[in-house]
């Protein structure tokens, strides 16, 4: 099982729609949850942190549930530039050895449409 | 434009050649790190570096030889790789945080050196 489940879609919706990624972790010494974005043939680049209150962004609100090791990332009024791909990503405590690190997602498609 | 700065942006070798690939950034990050991104997957994580120092390896091959000069330049030095070697190699750094010792989860990715191995 991997470390970091995602759906990978793709997902296609109209523009205006709203639309909602899910992601699961399974490594419960996880410290730290991020959304990723990443254009095509271009570097990820952070979208959002995620916290248990539930941030917000403008249109975009993410969302976590430690309970249940699940990440989720709301986006409302989707735009076309809002097309690329969506990568959930978990940073795992190294403990004393190491600063940690983070571990993608097989990231989620999403394209929208006219 | 990215902090991060990866050269070359494109790198073709054969199985024989020794090549580096250089990263630079002057954000004053202590982590800097070497991804490895294959078509429509998700970068995987090859090492880390804190305070120059490696501090991750993950099973890397010994063709893959990472180095840390200083707390601006990470290198990735190549030699005798194999054509499944093929990928965009991702480097990207971030802030640590002193008192945990951990970082701070957001990565600063350099645009990526995309490699072809014949």
């Amino acid at each position: 099982r991997k470390e970091v489940e995602q759906d990978p879609g793709p997902f296609n919706v109209p523009e205006g729609a709203t639309v909602a990624f899910n992601c699961t972790y399974s490594n419960s010494a996880s410290q730290s949850f991020f959304w990723y974005r990443q254009d095509c043939r271009k570097e990820p680049k952070l979208l959002m942190s995620v916290y248990s209150s539930g941030n917000e962004d403008g249109r975009f609100t993410a969302q976590l549930n430690r309970a249940s090791q699940y990440i989720s990332l709301l986006i409302r009024d989707s735009k076309l530039s809002d097309s690329a791909t969506y990568l959930c990503v978990v940073n795992r405590s190294g403990g004393s050895s190491n600063t940690g690190k983070l571990i993608f997602g097989q990231g989620t498609t999403l394209q929208v449409k006219p | 434009d990215t902090e991060v700065t990866q050269t070359p942006k494109h790198l073709v070798m054969g199985m024989t050649n020794k090549k580096s690939l250089k990263c630079e950034q002057h954000m004053g990050h202590r982590a800097m790190y070497w991804y490895k991104q294959k078509a429509k997957k998700p970068p995987e994580l090859m090492f880390v570096y804190s305070y120059e120092k490696l501090s991750i390896n993950e099973s890397v091959p010994s063709r893959f030889s990472p180095e840390c000069p200083n707390s601006s330049l990470l290198n990735l030095h190549l030699h005798a790789l194999q054509p499944e070697d093929s990928a965009l190699y991702l480097c990207a750094s971030s802030q640590i945080r002193d008192v945990l010792r951990t970082n701070t989860g957001e990565l600063f990715f350099g645009e990526g050196s995309r490699l072809t191995v014949l």
